[in-house]
């Protein structure tokens, strides 16, 4: 069975441009989470979707960062505009009930 | 609100030898948090070593053990006898709730076991 995938693994941009980070759970799963990890912060839990509704969304990243679930196999990550300090390796992850948590192998972005 | 401390950044030790990665957790919340232990191995993504979800039980995985003490808050991981192949970044993370992926991290340790 496929695990998490995300795409791109890395990813690099400009001050101020749009990116959007893509994740597919494994398949059958219900409950998806976009984590964010940097060496100040650790790893943060951005959003959680459970059955692709918007369970949990993070306080402090609702400004610039959207995360949607457009069918129960495909998830997307926007940041608009990124900035510098949204250089981080940002992780999904997807579970079964209160089955065991599977993680992607993150994206790093890299905004200059 | 909540908060998971691992104290040490890096730990380097020799095979064969004993470890202990130490981890203590403040909560805002009344009651005792599930904990987890979380390892990376290289080239690889986070997964899930041992999880504990009850106060003063223990946990295990693949040699690691660790126990879930309620009055110091703690969580340590410990080794007998640790190999090269146990060098990866281990995390300590809290949950309140039974959704498994609601997790508050430690900021990691990373082991370094050398022959």
């Amino acid at each position: 069975d496929a695990g998490v995938t995300q795409t791109p693994r890395h990813e690099v941009a400009e001050k101020g441009q749009t990116i959007i980070l893509k994740c597919e759970p494994v398949s059958g799963h219900n409950d998806l989470f976009w984590y964010r990890q940097t060496k100040i912060q650790g790893l943060e839990l951005l959003s959680y979707f459970r059955s692709k509704s918007l369970m949990e969304d993070g306080g402090a990243f609702k400004d610039r960062f959207k995360a949607e679930m457009l069918n129960s196999s495909f998830s997307t990550l926007k940041i608009q505009p990124t900035e510098p300090k949204d250089s981080a390796v940002y992780l999904c992850a997807s579970s079964q009930g209160q089955n065991t948590l599977y993680f992607g192998a993150g994206t790093r972005l890299s905004v200059l | 609100g909540d908060s998971v401390t691992q104290t040490e950044g890096q730990v380097t030790v020799s095979e064969s030898k004993s470890l202990i990665i130490n981890c203590t957790y403040s909560a805002t919340s009344i009651g005792y948090p599930n904990l987890f232990w979380y390892v990376r191995y290289p080239g690889e993504g986070l997964q899930l070593l041992l999880k504990v979800i009850t106060a003063g039980q223990k946990g295990s995985s693949r040699g690691f053990e660790a126990t879930y003490n309620k009055e110091a808050t703690s969580f340590h991981l410990q080794k007998a006898s640790v190999q090269e192949s146990d060098s990866a970044v281990y995390y300590c993370a809290l949950s309140w709730t039974q959704v498994v992926g609601q997790l508050t991290f430690g900021r990691g340790t990373r082991l370094q076991v050398y022959a």
